[in-house]
């Protein structure tokens, strides 16, 4: 699994307010992703990073925002939470050694919205 | 259009039975990846692909640049086998990957 942990596991919060997810990894790995997973939807990135403070927009970035400031914390930050927002997160680093890239998720976190 | 498509969506089968899954994309691509997703949730990364073909245990998958499609193989499959299979690839010089919406994968004792 890469060492990667992502917390909390589980969160149950209210719209407007501010949440904030980790994903943590163990292995100094470069690349770090989040995602998104949707009934009836692909795992649709969100933001990623590609180095200590280097981060890019995915497909689904608007009302999220990221922050890298270490290699092994990946933080994503749900300004002000909307209903829309509940979903299921996955963290991911992609690996790769002699020319074979390995990705490795999180066990996900699950958000829900009220 | 998604640019990763899979078919099935859902597949039910006996165990015993050979399955395949099928992926088909659009754009170019330096690795194709097939992922596994238990019910649960956790995501496993099964294969990745640039050409031909991997084995690994009863799972097989082949890769056919020319025509965009890679198939995913089961063989002898059996109830631990259901899960949903993932299909993602990364384009041609591009930090990101593209996922499919997966197909879920039944497998009855």
């Amino acid at each position: 699994d890469a060492g990667i942990t992502q917390s909390p596991r589980h969160k149950v919060t209210e719209t407007g307010t501010p949440v904030t997810l980790r994903c943590h990894q163990t292995e100094n790995h470069r690349y770090m992703y989040w995602y998104r997973q949707d009934p009836g939807h692909g795992l649709r990135l969100i933001h990623y990073s590609y180095g200590v403070k280097d981060t890019d927009k995915g497909e689904v970035s608007d009302g999220y925002s990221v922050s890298r400031s270490k290699t092994e914390d990946f933080l994503l930050t749900l300004e002000s939470a909307t209903s829309s927002q509940t979903s299921v997160y996955f963290c991911a680093i992609s690996s790769r050694l002699a020319g074979v890239e390995t990705q490795y998720f999180g066990p996900g976190t699950r958000l829900l919205v009220l | 259009k998604n640019e990763v498509e899979q078919s099935p969506q859902n597949l039910t089968a006996q165990e015993g039975e050979f399955i395949t899954i099928n992926c088909s994309y659009s754009v170019g691509i330096s690795a194709l990846h097939w992922l596994q997703q238990h019910p649960g949730g956790g995501i496993v990364s099964l294969f990745m692909l640039s050409s031909g073909k991997k084995k690994h245990g009863r799972l097989i998958a082949t890769i056919n640049i020319q025509e965009k499609h890679s198939s995913l193989h089961i063989t002898a499959s059996h109830p631990r086998d259901s899960a949903v299979y993932i299909c993602a690839v990364r384009p041609n010089r591009d930090d990101k990957i593209i996922f499919g919406k997966g197909t879920r994968l039944h497998i009855l004792p």
